[in-house]
C-alpha cells in the first residue's frame, strides 16, 4: 500500500522567512495530494491541494509543488507569520475510487518565532 | 467550517468495556471516514463509508466496527476497548461529485482507555 514520508518533523523559522516541508510517496498511482494544518485541540484543516496533472499551485502565501517522476511534493509558505505556527500534514490518495482514502505523513511542527 | 460534530469530545473508559463514538454531519455528503491520530503516525484510516449501510476497512481496522444507518450519522464502535486504542479519533466527510474530493474533518474525540 501507499506510504508517505514527511520531513522535517520540526521546523523553526523567524517571522517573515519562508518555510518548506517535503513529502515523498511510494505509489505511483497516487494522483491527489492535499495539505492540512492542525492547530492545538482542533481537527485538521485543508489549506491547499494539488492533483497529478498540475505541477504547481499557489494560494496567496502558500504554494505546493509536485514532482511525479521523483514522487515527491512540497509545501512552501512565504512571509511566515506567528499564526502559521501549527502542525502540518501532507497526504496522498488515488482518485477516483470509492471515496478519498488518504494516507498521511507523520506531520511537521512549524514554529514561527517573532 | 463544514457541519461536522463528534460526540463525546472526551471519554475515559476502562479496558474491556464497549465504546461508541458518533459523527454527525449536516452537509449531506456521501462519504464519511474515521481516522485515529497518534504521535509519530499522523492520521490513519480506520473505516470509511461510501453510502448508507456501505462501509469498508481502512489500514488499522482491527478491533473496530462501524455502522451507518442514515446519511448524516457514522458510528465507530470499540467492542472491547484496549489501552492501545487510546488515541484521538477524527471523523471526516467528502462529497461524491466529480472534482469535489476535498475531505473535511470534525473536531475530534479524545479517548483514554485505562
Amino acid at each position: 500500500g501507499e506510504n508517505v514520508e514527511q520531513h522535517p518533523s520540526t521546523l523553526s523559522v523567524q517571522e517573515g522567512d519562508s518555510a518548506v516541508i517535503k513529502c515523498t510517496y511510494s505509489d505511483s498511482a497516487s494522483n491527489y495530494f492535499p495539505w492540512y494544518k492542525q492547530e492545538l485541540g482542533k481537527g485538521p484543516q485543508l489549506i491547499i491541494d494539488i492533483r497529478s496533472n498540475v505541477g504547481e499551485k499557489k494560494d496567496q502565501r502558500i504554494a505546493v509543488t509536485l514532482n511525479k517522476t521523483a514522487k515527491h511534493f512540497s509545501l512552501h509558505i512565504t512571509e511566515t507569520q506567528p499564526e502559521d505556527s501549527a502542525v502540518y500534514f501532507c497526504a496522498a490518495s488515488i482518485l477516483p475510487e470509492y471515496g478519498n482514502k488518504l494516507v498521511f505523513g507523520a506531520g511537521t511542527i512549524l514554529r514561527v518565532k517573532s | 467550517d463544514a457541519g461536522i460534530t463528534q460526540s463525546p469530545r472526551h471519554k475515559v473508559t476502562e479496558t474491556g468495556t464497549p465504546v461508541t463514538l458518533r459523527c454527525h454531519q449536516t452537509e449531506n455528503h456521501r462519504y464519511m471516514y474515521w481516522y485515529r491520530q497518534d504521535p509519530g503516525h499522523g492520521l490513519r484510516l480506520i473505516h470509511y463509508s461510501y453510502g448508507v449501510k456501505d462501509t469498508d476497512k481502512g489500514e488499522v481496522s482491527d478491533g473496530y466496527s462501524v455502522s451507518r444507518s442514515k446519511t448524516e450519522d457514522f458510528l465507530l464502535t470499540l467492542e472491547s476497548a484496549t489501552s492501545s486504542q487510546t488515541s484521538v479519533y477524527f471523523c471526516a466527510i467528502s462529497e461524491s461529485d466529480p472534482g469535489q474530493y476535498e475531505q473535511y474533518f470534525g473536531p475530534g474525540t479524545r479517548l483514554t482507555v485505562t
